[in-house]
């Protein structure tokens, strides 16, 4: 069956060091692979995105990985802040339906001071 | 200025009736999008529209029904509501498809 997969319900960083976030998938061949961040009682906000035919993505202090053997992107925050204490979805997009995005059910994150 | 906006925020209505949301863009997106997010969080498709024409239509009760007057606007209306359509309903809009969506800011249905 067809599944995406993000790690463990929580995760818990000191403050300054690098979050890592798991997307996993099968049966799935997606074009592309989003990132987004949701904060409570919000809509989820947009980061970043990763074609298939790139290995690495980054964006300030984020970095998205891609490997379409393992099927599976990491997610990056460097020196991570309080601030960037939220749920973060990934999300899955093909080429044979073009408008459809398949969302994973996020990782709930939570950089300590 | 809102991107995306939806309303209303909160809707608690009883079981039975008939409740309507509604969702404006003003980025000139082409495509528009209802979600819907469950108790547990899981983001799912229900409608998508390109300019003015449905595009996807999943596995949704005919209960639902969107409509889009024009490609700025979306709205979703549901007729007779169950206690299992509590949820979040969340619009959202691309200009490129498979390209990063803009959300609203939900909407949180109760029926009781």
């Amino acid at each position: 069956s067809q599944k995406i997969e993000q790690n463990s319900e929580a995760l818990n960083i000191q403050e300054g060091k690098t979050a890592t976030l798991t997307c996993n998938y099968t049966n799935y061949s997606p074009a592309y692979l989003q990132w987004y961040r949701q904060d409570p009682g919000r809509g989820p906000v947009f980061l970043l995105l990763i074609r298939e035919n790139e290995k690495e993505k980054r964006k300030e202090r984020l970095k998205v990985t891609f490997d379409t053997t393992l099927k599976q992107s990491l997610f990056h925050i460097t020196a991570s802040q309080p601030a960037d204490s939220a749920t973060y979805l990934c999300a899955l997009a093909f080429y044979s339906s073009a408008s459809k995005i398949i969302f994973g059910s996020g990782t709930r994150l939570s950089i300590r001071p | 200025d809102t991107a995306v906006s939806q309303t209303p925020k909160y809707l608690v209505t009883q079981m039975g009736n008939d409740k309507s949301i509604k969702c404006e863009q003003n980025l000139g997106h082409d495509t528009m999008y209802w979600y819907k997010q469950d108790s547990k969080k899981f983001l799912k498709i229900m409608f998508s529209y390109n300019n003015k024409e449905l595009i996807i239509n999943e596995t949704v009760p005919n209960r639902f029904s969107p409509k889009s007057p024009d490609k700025a606007h979306l709205n979703l209306h549901i007729n007779s509501l169950e206690l299992g359509d509590s949820a979040v309903y969340f619009c959202a809009s691309s200009q490129v498809p498979r390209e990063g969506y803009t959300f609203g800011s939900g909407t949180r249905l109760t029926v009781v």
